[in-house]
């Protein structure tokens, strides 16, 4: 069955710029979307078709494809970017699939 | 405004069946798919299936085709999951979520948790 691999975690101080990343055999013919989900809460869309932010979120939040890796991008991190983040996308059959998400941790 | 409310937190016993919906609000229901994803206890997003927005035909993840089923009905604006034979590796929070076209899963449903116990 079809993947996307994420990092399990990644850490980052304020200010400074996370990069999470997401890599599949079919994301050059598939488009990505990466979601932030806070404790609790239902998953948020951040990024949709690889790289157009969602309406609503910050301009900080970029994301960006290259091959069999998309790379979800948060320049200046701020404490609340603190989450886990999910990519996903499609086979080409119509079957969906999402990463295994990426903590992000604001130390 | 654009919402999805799901019905309330459900507790089956194991072999049991549990029927989740979701009602739209706020747009034209029959214009986007409808996804179903749930969430085990400190788990990963999982895809159960998604009914498209055309004709409402559904399709399934493999890793639960034949237990369970997803449809609509749209005069009442309104998804179903049933997930049968229910086990306690089912335990989970239930998502629905609309997607039009290629924009993606833009709206999220507020979950049902499921709790399987004997």
């Amino acid at each position: 069955s079809y993947e996307l691999t994420q990092p399990p975690s990644v850490s980052v101080s304020p200010g400074q710029t996370a990069r999470i990343t997401c890599s599949g055999h079919g994301l050059p013919k598939q488009y990505a979307y990466w979601f932030q989900q806070k404790p609790g809460q239902a998953p948020v869309m951040v990024i949709y078709k690889d790289s157009e932010r969602s309406s609503g979120i910050p301009g900080r939040f970029s994301g960006s494809s290259s091959g069999t890796t998309v790379t979800l991008t948060i320049s200046g991190v701020q404490a609340e970017d603190e989450a886990d983040y999910y990519c996903q996308s499609a086979d080409s059959s119509g079957t969906y699939v999402f990463g295994g998400g990426t903590k992000l941790t604001v130390l | 405004q654009v919402q999805l409310v799901q019905s309330g937190a459900e507790v089956k016993k194991p072999g049991a069946s549990v029927k989740v919906s979701c009602k739209a609000s706020g747009y034209t229901f029959s214009s986007y798919a409808i996804h179903w994803v749930r969430q085990a206890p400190g788990q990963r997003l999982e895809w159960m299936g998604w009914t498209n927005a055309v004709n409402g035909d559904a399709r399934y993840s493999q890793e639960f085709q034949g237990r369970v089923t997803i449809t609509r009905d749209t005069s009442a604006s309104t998804s179903y999951m049933e997930l049968r034979s229910l086990r306690s590796e089912d335990m989970a929070v239930y998502y629905c979520a609309r997607q039009r076209q290629d924009y993606g899963m833009d709206v999220w449903g507020q979950g049902t948790t499921v709790t399987v116990s004997s």
